[in-house]
């Protein structure tokens, strides 16, 4: 059980845009930055989003991330084929003292 | 250029040892801190250690607290993970991963290392 929530999978059409969902609490999300990273299939995870909304050069703006309290969103605009990917949220958690993930969600363009 | 390269991984008995190391390049590696992340087959990323540029402060998520022993070399560029008492469920490709210099997210990330723990 991942200390922070996303949903298992999500799907949409090339073109499409789609939202992916992470939720934690007052140790981590609300008190801390959030990052997002994109795992291909058989790579290692690559830095999407991090500080809640800011792109790392290199990443389009099609990447964007915003936070509200306990729960922060990855948006995803103008799907492509090669967006598909396992999408990871995580925050540092100041209770734990470590790094907390999300489950990670599978992103398939249909 | 940024790199990280893992190396160390590979077939270990349960109970056994295996100290992984991690070397870097192309950045100033005593001022960056860093940790480790391991990810099992089919599953996800989980946390496992960090350690501060001068080694002054060191976490451990309590999955691999007592078992694991996170350590570097600022001179030789290196960090590496001690790994002791290797139980089935530590299989998994292990990661070495850079934190940013600003605010609380891993910037690089290795190629990773894969561990199987079998018999």
């Amino acid at each position: 059980q991942s200390v922070l929530t996303q949903p298992p999978s999500v799907s949409a059409a090339p073109g499409q845009k789609v939202t992916i969902f992470c939720s934690g609490s007052s140790s981590n999300v609300a008190k801390n930055s959030l990052s997002w990273y994109q795992q291909l299939p058989a790579t290692a995870p690559k830095l999407l989003i991090y500080d809640n909304n800011k792109r790392p050069s290199g990443i389009p703006d099609r990447f964007s991330g915003s936070k509200s309290g306990t729960s922060a969103t990855l948006d995803i605009t103008g799907l492509q084929t090669g967006d598909e990917a396992d999408y990871y949220c995580a925050s540092w958690d100041s209770t734990l003292s470590g790094v907390v993930f999300g489950g990670g969600t599978k992103l398939t363009v249909l | 250029e940024v790199q990280l390269v893992e190396s160390g991984g590979g077939l270990v008995q349960p109970g056994g040892s295996l100290r992984l190391s991690c070397e870097v390049s192309g950045f100033t590696f005593r001022s960056y801190e860093m940790h480790w992340v391991r990810q099992a087959p089919g599953k996800g990323l989980e946390w496992l250690a960090y350690i501060s540029g001068g080694s002054s402060a060191i976490y451990y998520a309590d999955s691999v607290k007592g078992r694991f022993t996170i350590s570097r070399d600022n001179a030789k560029n290196s960090l590496f993970l001690e790994m002791n008492s290797l139980r089935a469920e530590d299989t998994a490709v292990y990661y070495c991963s850079r934190w940013g210099s600003y605010g609380y997210h891993f910037d690089y990330w290795g190629q990773g290392a894969l561990v199987t723990v079998s018999s």
